[in-house]
């Protein structure tokens, strides 16, 4: 069956403590790794879209980068507009079709 | 440029009744996806719609329900209501060239 794993479940950090967030993935074929932020209340947000081992994507203060059986969300210097819930989803199809499988995410808190 | 657009935000429900949830895609996407989101859960694919049909479906019952309209907008409809449907659903949109883009969600509580 296909899964996606998130940990850790909840990440508290101080303002400028880098970190690194996980997901592991069982995705038969995986055609796209995506990554999510999502505040409370609202839709995802998309951040980076991962397609082969070894690639990486940097937006401001994220790095997303992606192995055979895990990717990274590393952040930097992290600040207190960063708290949100960040959620991995995997597909094993291209392009629009198909359905994302997601993690349970890792919620972020960053303090001052 | 409008995003993908819900409505309602809100809804409380009684048990048994049945809920039409509504989305209006980004412009230039033509396909929609419908998620049921539980409190501190991921996200879960109830099913996909291109060209009007469904073109695929994830392990929900047969009372999850939808349609998609030629201008590509998109309803969802649950039919006798439990408890356990209380969610957030969220619609997604996206075309060959572009991802998917999320809307903010329709709230559902069941009471």
């Amino acid at each position: 069956e296909d899964q996606v794993t998130q940990s850790p479940e909840a990440l508290r950090l101080q303002e400028g403590e880098s970190s690194s967030l996980n997901c592991s993935y069982t995705v038969s074929g995986l055609r796209g790794l995506f990554w999510y932020r999502q505040d409370p209340g609202k839709g995802p947000e998309f951040l980076f879209t991962l397609y082969s081992a070894g690639e990486e994507k940097e937006k401001e203060r994220l790095k997303a980068t992606l192995t055979k059986k895990e990717s990274f969300l590393h952040i930097t210097a992290p600040k207190p507009e960063d708290s949100a819930t960040y959620l991995c989803a995997g597909s094993n199809y291209g392009g629009s079709q198909g359905n994302l499988i997601f993690g349970k995410g890792t919620k972020l808190s960053v303090k001052p | 440029d409008a995003g993908v657009t819900q409505s309602p935000t809100h809804l409380i429900k009684t048990r048994g009744q049945q809920v039409t949830l509504r989305c209006s895609p980004k412009s230039g996407h033509d396909t929609v996806s419908w998620y049921q989101q539980a409190l501190g859960q991921g996200p879960q694919f109830i099913f996909q719609y291109y060209e009007e049909e469904e073109r695929q479906r994830g392990n929900f019952p047969d009372r999850f329900s939808g349609h998609q309209f030629p201008n590509y907008s998109s309803e969802l409809n649950v039919n006798a209501l439990l408890l356990g449907d209380s969610a957030l659903y969220l619609c997604a949109s996206s075309s060959v060239t572009y991802g998917y883009t999320f809307g903010s969600g329709t709230r559902l509580t069941v009471v």
